[in-house]
């Protein structure tokens, strides 16, 4: 079964400290991983995608990692900051062409 | 570039009802997907679309039906509404084919009564 799960569910930090959320997938093959945000009620908004081939990317203060071995990848947002407020769901994309999801990393930053 | 539209924006029915969402995929996107985000449970995989046929399907009840367009737009309909329909329902589009990065629109939110 391809299972995605992310933890910590919830986490507030203060602003400027550097955040840490983990995503974990339980089926390797896997064609590639984006983290999204999501704030209340809206939509996806897509902020980096993972090739399988790759280890990293980054995109300003955003920096995710994938290691598809041991079906883990890590999003570090760095100097945090009260816009940075939302829910940060992994997925990843199967053979099958269907993205499945976490739950998501509900994120406070406290001013 | 316009990104995936869909409409409405809200949506309240009652059990028992059909309810009818749309979407528009980004220009040259011919991939449609459906998601739902019921409360509680996640994002979860509904329908995908490509070139007019229907290519794969979650694991939903076959009152959740859908159609493509020979413009890509998309058409997700539910009928006999039940309470736990109420949920957000995502579209998002992507280049034709397998493995391609998929954007997603803004959401109808449906509620059912």
């Amino acid at each position: 079964k391809q299972e995605v799960t992310q933890i910590p569910a919830a986490l507030s930090v203060p602003e400027g400290e550097n955040l840490v959320l983990n995503c974990s997938f339980t089926d390797s093959a896997i064609y590639n991983l984006q983290w999204f945000r999501q704030d209340p009620g809206k939509g996806l908004t897509s902020l980096l995608l993972i090739q399988s081939s790759q280890r990293e990317q980054t995109s300003g203060r955003l920096n995710a990692s994938l290691d598809k071995s041991s079906g883990r990848s890590t999003l570090y947002i760095a100097a945090s900051q009260p816009g940075d407020s939302a829910t940060y769901l992994c997925a990843v994309l199967y053979g099958n062409n269907r993205l499945a999801f976490g739950k998501g990393n509900q994120v406070v930053v406290i001013p | 570039e316009a990104g995936v539209t869909q409409s409405p924006t809200h949506l309240i029915k009652t059990r028992g009802q059909q309810a009818t969402l749309r979407c528009s995929p980004i220009s040259g996107h011919t991939s449609v997907y459906w998601y739902q985000q019921a409360l509680g449970l996640g994002l979860q995989f509904l329908l995908w679309y490509d070139e007019g046929e229907e290519r794969n399907r979650g694991n939903f009840p076959p009152r959740f039906s859908g159609r493509q367009f020979p413009n890509y737009s998309s058409e997700l309909n539910v009928n006999a509404l039940e309470l736990e329909d109420s949920a957000l329902y995502l579209c998002a589009s992507s280049l034709a084919g397998y493995y391609n990065e998929q954007f997603f629109g803004p959401g109808t939110r449906l509620t059912v009564l």
